[in-house]
């Protein structure tokens, strides 16, 4: 199983651009999740989904960040236009039907807005 | 505003001799606790959990113990290795709500030679 995948694995881009990250769950699982991670909020939740439908994302800080989920193996967070103060490490997990314990995390994406 | 607060930034312990991470909640709602690791550039990965209707749940050298009256948990990690060395992320979920897992910021442990 080649787990939870994401790219880009580092993004530098500048303010102002638009930024998208890119995520491939476990085959069969069917939620998928977009945390953010920062040194003040440590690892916060997004948005998520189960089977690609979005669930809650009352975790997504502003207008400018939107989550898109197509098919169960792919979703995107794109963020538009960027600012400096999103620079984070971006994570996504799937998990599967068998319970809360089980969330596995991609590696991430470092995302640096200049 | 923290639900779940790790208040010790960072740990250094011996090799061979127990840590103990610690963690407190706010949110009265929560009854599942889980515990994960992570390395450098890798994402956390689950540990260990427990529900509130226990005050301990042992796997090998981890022990996670409740104190739902205090709201708080700790992991023991008995004895500790060199392998431990990670950041360790307290985390909470409330009932028939388990989508949703508030973390808190993490302790780094560094285990000493």
């Amino acid at each position: 199983d080649a787990g939870v995948i994401q790219s880009p694995r580092h993004e530098v881009t500048e303010m102002g651009q638009e930024v998208t990250l890119r995520c491939k769950p476990i085959s069969g699982h069917n939620s998928l999740f977009w945390y953010r991670q920062t040194m003040m909020r440590g690892l916060e939740l997004l948005i998520y989904f189960n089977n690609n439908v979005p669930i809650d994302d009352s975790g997504m800080p502003e207008d400018r960040f939107s989550a898109k989920m197509p098919n169960a193996s792919f979703s995107t967070l794109k963020i538009q236009p960027s600012e400096p103060r999103d620079s984070a490490v971006y994570f996504c997990a799937s998990r599967g039907l068998a319970g809360v314990g089980t969330q596995y995390f991609g590696p991430g994406t470092r995302l640096t807005v200049l | 505003d923290q639900q779940v607060k790790q208040n010790s930034p960072s740990l250094s312990v011996q090799e061979g001799r127990i840590s103990i991470l610690n963690c407190d909640y706010t949110n009265s709602m929560f009854d599942y606790f889980l515990w994960y690791k992570k390395y450098p550039a890798e994402g956390p990965t689950f540990l260990i959990s427990i529900s509130s209707i226990k005050d301990k749940n042992e796997d090998g050298r981890f022990t996670v113990f409740l104190n739902k009256s205090a709201k708080h948990l700790s992991l023991h990690i008995v004895p500790s290795q060199p392998g431990d060395s990670a950041v360790y992320f307290c985390a909470a979920s409330e009932l028939n709500r388990d989508d949703k897992i508030i973390f808190g910021k993490g302790t780094r442990l560094h285990i000493l030679p």
